[in-house]
């Protein structure tokens, strides 16, 4: 298995436009995570999903975010209109509800500037 | 709710210096345990993992027994090597099946030649 893919790997972008990350979870994976790493405040989890159906958002900091799942094996992170504060490294990462030691395994990041 | 603290960093070390990093834990339940370890420009990559008291998860000369009368999960190895230099995270399964793990904030090791 590739592992999870995200897409793109590294995103520069003015403050103001729109900017959408992609992941493709491991086939087979029933849980998906979207986390934010950055130095001041660490990896936190902004939103997880079950099934394609979001069961806590509670770590979305805004309205400006907004993440879908369509399908098994496509999601998204969207985020609009952009700020510079919202520079970080995103990471996707999925999990087996069936695996019961409940390793997440994460793709390689998007790493996201805005300016 | 359920809590992960590990030690601050960063950890600077020489080569073949023995390593502890110490991670604790709060939750109500029994969680399974994790480290996880970060390489420059990664994801997170699973180290080990354990999931009942007394357990010991290993991999690549590192361990960690899961202590539930002292709620730790302490990472060590005998010998650290240049290429262990990296981020490492301790982290468990909240409470309820939801496969969320909470993290703890990461351990920067650095390890000199």
């Amino acid at each position: 298995d590739a592992g999870v893919i995200q897409s793109p790997r590294h995103e520069v972008t003015e403050m103001g436009q729109e900017v959408t990350l992609r992941c493709k979870p491991i086939s087979g994976h029933d849980y998906l995570f979207w986390y934010r790493q950055t130095m001041m405040r660490g990896l936190e989890l902004l939103i997880y999903f079950n099934n394609n159906v979001p069961i806590d958002d509670s770590g979305m900091p805004e309205d400006r975010f907004s993440a879908k799942m369509p399908n098994a094996s496509f999601s998204t992170l969207k985020i609009q209109p952009s700020e510079p504060r919202d520079s970080a490294v995103y990471f996707c990462a999925s999990s087996l509800m069936l695996d019961i030691q409940e390793t997440q395994y994460f793709g390689p990041g998007t790493r996201l500037l805005v300016l | 709710g359920d809590s992960v603290t590990q030690m601050e960093g960063p950890v600077t070390l020489s080569e073949e210096a023995f390593l502890t990093i110490n991670c604790t834990y709060t939750a109500t339940g029994y969680p399974s345990l994790f480290w996880y370890v970060q390489y420059p420009g990664e994801g997170l990559q699973l180290l080990l993992k354990a999931t009942k008291a007394d357990d010991k998860g290993s991999n690549k000369g590192f361990e960690a027994t899961y202590r539930k009368e002292t709620t730790s999960f302490h990472l060590e190895k005998g010998s650290v090597q240049v290429s262990d230099s990296a981020v490492y995270f301790c982290a468990l399964s909240e409470a309820g099946a939801t496969n969320k793990l909470i993290f703890g904030t990461g351990t920067l090791l650095a390890v000199q030649p």
